[in-house]
């Protein structure tokens, strides 16, 4: 399986801030996603990071509020701009298709507090 | 798109009864459907999972079927035991086309010792 980190695992932010949040793969994989956890619900979605090219955003997630790259196979970045305590939450890295591999593992994950 | 119902929502047993979760979803083209376990402060660990090629899987104490006809997949656990306690997330995707899966709500299982 592939091996994802995340940076920072956890980060208390003021309002009115953004956070990066880095993901690194230790395998080239086809596809990467972001997803957000909120505590004791599912995953949601946030959008899909193309390489080289915008990230496909799901329905009520915007480019401007979640800026996303993904300049190669292995890395990606989650912005979160303009932060309010509503966007508190855990933020996920996700991949997919590595090698032969179908299967969807995810990275540890970022816990942030927007005070 | 597709649309995927977890239940239940919660579920407590004993040490060492079985466990079935259910799982229905609405795209008769999805064709992948992995199984979640994601224990407190940690990350989703995919567990099992099935292709739609098959209808049923087994590892241990986990299994999973899938009916195609009836739109539904089921995880069972067997012997539970209390480090089965977690949350479980299915999901459905369609390999070899647009790939986005969809997971359900999660199942909260608690197994009391």
């Amino acid at each position: 399986s592939a091996v994802i980190s995340q940076k920072p695992s956890r980060d208390i932010c003021q309002r009115g801030t953004s956070l990066t949040i880095q993901c690194q793969v230790d395998s080239q994989v086809t596809m990467m996603f972001w997803y957000r956890q909120q505590p004791g619900q599912s995953l949601t979605l946030i959008a899909t990071a193309n390489q080289g090219s915008e990230a496909t955003y799901e329905s009520g997630f915007v480019i401007d509020k979640f800026p996303i790259s993904r300049p190669n196979l292995t890395f990606s970045t989650l912005t979160v701009s303009n932060m309010s305590p509503e966007d508190s939450s855990i933020y996920l890295c996700s991949v997919a298709g590595g090698g032969p591999s179908i299967e969807q593992f995810f990275g540890p994950g970022t816990r942030l507090t927007v005070l | 798109g597709e649309n995927v119902e977890q239940h239940p929502s919660t579920l407590s047993v004993q040490e060492g009864d079985s466990a079935v979760i259910k799982c229905t979803y609405s795209d008769s083209a999805s064709n992948y459907f992995p199984w979640y376990k994601q224990e407190l402060g940690k990350r989703p660990q995919l567990i099992i999972d099935i292709r739609s090629n098959v209808g049923e899987k087994k590892d241990q104490r986990i299994a999973v079927t899938l009916n195609k006809t009836a739109k539904h997949f089921s995880l069972h656990i067997t012997e539970t035991q209390p480090e089965d306690s977690a949350v479980y997330f299915c999901a459905a995707s369609r390999r070899g086309g647009s790939y986005i899966p969809t997971f359900g709500r999660g199942t909260s299982l608690i197994v009391h010792p």
